[in-house]
């Protein structure tokens, strides 16, 4: 069974148009996060949330907006995409709320292409 | 603020051979967690280990060992007998308790040529 799973895998569009990925997670954690990971590889968390509820919120542009419906999913939308959002974006989740303590699980990564 | 650099980018080592990937860390936080992720060419990134601050203890798991030390804030990461499957990028990464913010470095490449 897939821990954290995210969908699409891979997201081609074009700029100006609005996307959403989608993630869930099966492992009855309680925190979740969304990064993004640059073309140089460097990873940078994005957001965070713990019990739907929003926890970490990095200087991100406010077109990228975060949304849990429940706590097993937090799902990405962004507005307007710009050329510059062009990387893979992953979906992680951890057990603990705010403690730092417990690794965190990651899902497969979205790649995203913005032409 | 938390800060991980791990210098070296790419290392490239002949099959069999040990490799060992340097991870320097900054923080001002007593109490706090390293980790260690792999990234192979297919994408995931997969947890390895955790360290807590007040452990320093160090650990081996198969060909993998970690080295903790406090005294010169390194988490250093060998790869014993290195094979083929072990090409990816190594990442080591930082939390401070309560704080689940994960700082990451720039990743190590490592190449094992058959």
């Amino acid at each position: 069974d897939t821990a954290v799973s995210q969908t699409p895998k891979y997201l081609v569009t074009q700029m100006g148009n609005d996307k959403s990925i989608k993630c869930e997670q099966n492992l009855g954690h309680d925190t979740m996060y969304w990064y993004k990971q640059d073309s140089k590889k460097f990873l940078k968390i994005m957001f965070s949330y713990n019990n739907k509820e929003l926890i970490i919120n990095e200087t991100v542009p406010n077109r990228f907006s975060p949304k849990s419906p429940d706590k097993a999913h937090l799902n990405l939308h962004i507005n307007s995409l710009e050329l510059g959002d062009s990387a893979v974006y992953f979906c992680a989740s951890s057990q603990d709320g705010t403690g730092g303590l417990n690794e965190q699980y990651f899902g497969p990564g979205t790649r995203l292409t913005v032409t | 603020a938390q800060k991980v650099t791990q210098a070296q980018t790419e290392i490239s080592v002949v099959e069999k051979e040990d490799v060992t990937l340097d991870c320097v860390y900054e923080t001002r936080d007593t109490t706090y967690y390293l980790f260690w992720y792999k990234q192979p060419p297919s994408g995931e990134l997969v947890f390895l280990i955790r360290r807590n601050s007040f452990d320093e203890q160090n650990e081996i798991s198969g060909r993998y060992s970690w080295n903790f030390q406090k005294s010169t804030s390194s988490f250093n990461f060998t790869i014993t007998a290195s094979q083929v499957v072990d090409s990816a990028v190594y990442f080591c990464a930082l939390s401070a308790y309560g704080n689940n913010r994960l700082a990451f470095g720039k990743g190590n490449q490592v190449v094992v040529i058959p």
